[in-house]
């Protein structure tokens, strides 16, 4: 499976700042996804990230709150912007490989706001 | 009602326990299922992959699709404290690189395994 990397993987912020979280794949992958994990609650898909065109997004996520840019098959950020404290989870970036619907999933940055 | 429900735990096993995890769904048209295991700290690992029903057996784990009832489990034979994770249960409607194929997860099952 392809092996993923995310930075930062953890970064406390102040209330209304943005924080960009990179995502870095070691092959080419045509989906990306970004995901949002908040204590005792399932991921949550944010949005699929494509290369060359927009990102869709989610009901309840919009692009000002979460710009996307996915610059090549191998590289993705996810912005959030103008934080608040309800805004402090863990944000996932994941990958599909193979004809299938299997996603991998990289390590994870944990975002909390003050 | 949630489309994808996972009792949360935690579940407090010896070591060498048979573990059964389960969840339910509501959305028939979900064909592929999934197990991941996410250790504390880390990203989700995909454990298991079964499309439609049956069982698929991968050494100490067995995943168990029964779409009759939209119930899916995973069983640990022989649970081992290096098992002790939150394992959480994906599905997804395929058609791939379609509008259906996001994955929908339960909330997770926080195991431990006593040593």
């Amino acid at each position: 499976s392809a092996v993923i990397s995310q930075k930062p993987s953890r970064d406390i912020c102040q209330r209304g700042t943005s924080l960009t979280i990179q995502c870095q794949v070691d092959s080419q992958v045509t989906m990306m996804f970004w995901y949002r994990q908040q204590p005792g609650q399932s991921l949550t898909l944010i949005a699929t990230a494509n290369q060359g065109s927009e990102a869709t997004y989610e009901s309840g996520f919009v692009i000002d709150k979460f710009p996307i840019s996915r610059p090549n098959l191998t590289f993705s950020t996810l912005t959030v912007s103008n934080m608040s404290p309800e805004d402090s989870s863990i944000y996932l970036c994941s990958v599909v490989q193979g004809a299938t619907d299997t996603q991998y999933f990289g390590p994870g940055t944990r975002l909390t706001v003050l | 009602q949630k489309e994808v429900e996972q009792d949360p735990g935690p579940l407090s096993v010896p070591e060498g326990a048979i573990v059964s995890l389960n969840c339910t769904y509501s959305n028939s048209a979900f064909q592929y299922f999934m197990w991941y295991r996410q250790y504390s700290r880390k990203g989700p690992e995909l454990l298991m992959y079964t499309y439609s029903s049956g069982n698929k057996e991968d050494g100490r784990f067995t995943a168990q699709v029964d779409k009759s009832s939209k119930y899916i489990s995973l069983f640990i034979r022989d649970s081992q404290p290096s098992d002790s994770a939150t394992y959480l249960c994906a599905m997804s409607a395929g058609d791939y690189g379609g509008a259906t194929n996001k994955l929908i997860f339960g909330t997770g099952t926080l195991l431990a395994v006593q040593p």
